[in-house]
């Protein structure tokens, strides 16, 4: 397996607190991404990475951000959390743009 | 809209039957097209396709790419209960997203003992 980590597993948080999401990879992989997944959606990209510092929007950015200032951590932050943030969150990394991504454990938040 | 359909979204076998799932797309700049296994948890990575007609196989497992139909299919033989899972497509496009990958919904595979 990949070694990509994330943590919190699991959490439960109120509406209108911020919640930080981490993802931690000891591959050394240059591309990191954030994916919630939601019933009937399917996985669907949040924010991405190409590098230190270099980041981008994915198809359903609004309301969360993203940092990272390591090659190995990918931060994903929601400044306000919402009840239409719960989710699963995944982290994927990957080598190239060409390879496939491999995905972390999974992060279950409940917004209440 | 969709851009990668997958079907059925649900199926229901016998342990022996053999399956085809089926993906389409429709994306601009098609480079790859990526098959994963999902188990109640993380996706697991199980081929990935960039040319038409080019089988990959796996154990049970085999896929292939038609570039000019749009399409992918996977075809397990001989299924196992442990094969039961959500079997997602993923397409990669050469757009500006980087690596990005389209997700279909998915398909869920019961294989009953």
């Amino acid at each position: 397996d990949a070694g990509i980590t994330q943590s919190p597993r699991h959490k439960v948080t109120e509406t209108g607190t911020p919640v930080t999401l981490r993802c931690h990879q000891t591959e050394n992989h240059r591309y990191m991404y954030w994916y919630r997944q939601d019933p009937g959606h399917g996985l669907r990209l949040i924010h991405y990475s190409y590098g230190v510092k270099d980041t981008d929007k994915g198809e359903v950015s609004d309301g969360y951000s993203v940092s990272r200032s390591k090659t190995e951590d990918f931060l994903l932050t929601l400044e306000s959390a919402t009840s239409s943030q719960t989710s699963v969150y995944f982290c994927a990394i990957s080598e190239s743009t060409t390879y496939e991504q491999y995905f972390g454990p999974g992060t279950r938040l409940t917004v209440t | 809209e969709d851009k990668v359909v997958q079907s059925p979204l649900s199926l229901v076998v016998h342990e022996g039957d053999t399956v085809t799932l089926n993906c389409s797309y429709e994306v601009t700049n098609f480079r790859s097209l990526l098959w994963y296994k999902q188990e109640k948890k993380a996706p697991t990575f199980l081929f990935m396709l960039t040319s038409s007609g080019i089988e990959k196989k796996s154990g049970r497992l085999s896929s292939i790419l038609d570039k000019k139909e749009l399409f992918s299919i996977l075809n397990i033989t001989a299924t196992q209960t442990g094969d039961s899972a959500v079997y997602l497509c993923a397409v990669v496009t050469t757009g500006s997203t980087l690596g990005r990958l389209y997700f279909g919904r998915g398909t869920q595979l019961t294989v009953w003992p």
